[in-house]
């Protein structure tokens, strides 16, 4: 079946300009995670949903990070006010609940702030 | 400080050697899962093997295997007759009850495998 999907893949934009970022899980699965990981770097954390419901953004930066989820399928990482220290590559990822082992990860979105 | 440690920035093997990549995690709970993960140079995070902290058997999944010393606190991957394909980063992670379920990831190995 298909698995986690993100758009767009590359996003170039100019410090001060907003940007969202869309992730599709896998159907079915009622958590969602984004992370962001830096060149030669594991990924860290930004937030999880379960189902629509924001469970935890404690690894969002600051404020001009926001993520939602609001029919508990899509979902949307939006970074206001982008800086240079953005760029990296941000992930998604799903999994099947709450107790699912394995999270299934998405393409990416390779961010550039110029 | 870093609650997953990976030691090994680079490791070189052989076609059909095995190899042995390093993980120690740090963590108080009782109750945690640990997970290593596969990035080719396409980008993709690829699951590998799981490993709950309660399992008294280590996990195995095709050639790779997961040498779980939980004394030890350590969960190294075990690659087994590598292939050129294997090559790769290979990260570990850890997931726990207290941190909710999102993973936390060590900074990777670069395994090259060559003819």
């Amino acid at each position: 079946g298909a698995g986690v999907s993100q758009s767009p893949r590359y996003k170039v934009t100019k410090r001060g300009q907003d940007v969202a970022l869309r992730c599709d899980p896998i159907s079915g699965h009622v958590s969602l995670y984004w992370y962001r990981q830096a060149l030669g770097q594991g990924p860290e954390f930004l937030t999880y949903f379960n189902y629509e419901a924001q469970q935890d953004k404690s690894g969002l930066p600051n404020d001009r990070f926001s993520a939602e989820r609001p029919e508990g399928s899509i979902s949307t990482l939006t970074i206001q006010r982008t800086e240079q220290r953005d760029s990296a590559m941000y992930r998604c990822a799903s999994s099947r609940g709450q107790g699912g082992h394995e999270q299934y990860f998405g393409p990416g979105t390779r961010l550039t702030v110029t | 400080a870093q609650k997953i440690t990976q030691t090994q920035p680079g490791m070189f093997v052989q076609e059909k050697e095995a190899v042995t990549l390093d993980c120690t995690y740090d963590t108080s709970d009782q109750s945690y899962g640990l997970f290593w993960y596969k990035q080719p140079s396409s980008g993709e995070m690829i699951f590998l093997i799981y490993q709950g902290s309660y399992d008294e058997q280590n996990a195995t999944e095709g050639r790779y295997s997961l040498n779980f010393q939980k004394a030890r606190k350590s969960a190294n991957l075990v690659i087994s007759a590598s292939q050129l394909g294997d090559s790769a980063m290979y990260f570990c992670a850890m997931r726990e009850p207290r941190g909710g379920t999102a993973l936390i990831f060590g900074k990777g190995t670069t395994l090259s495998v060559s003819s």
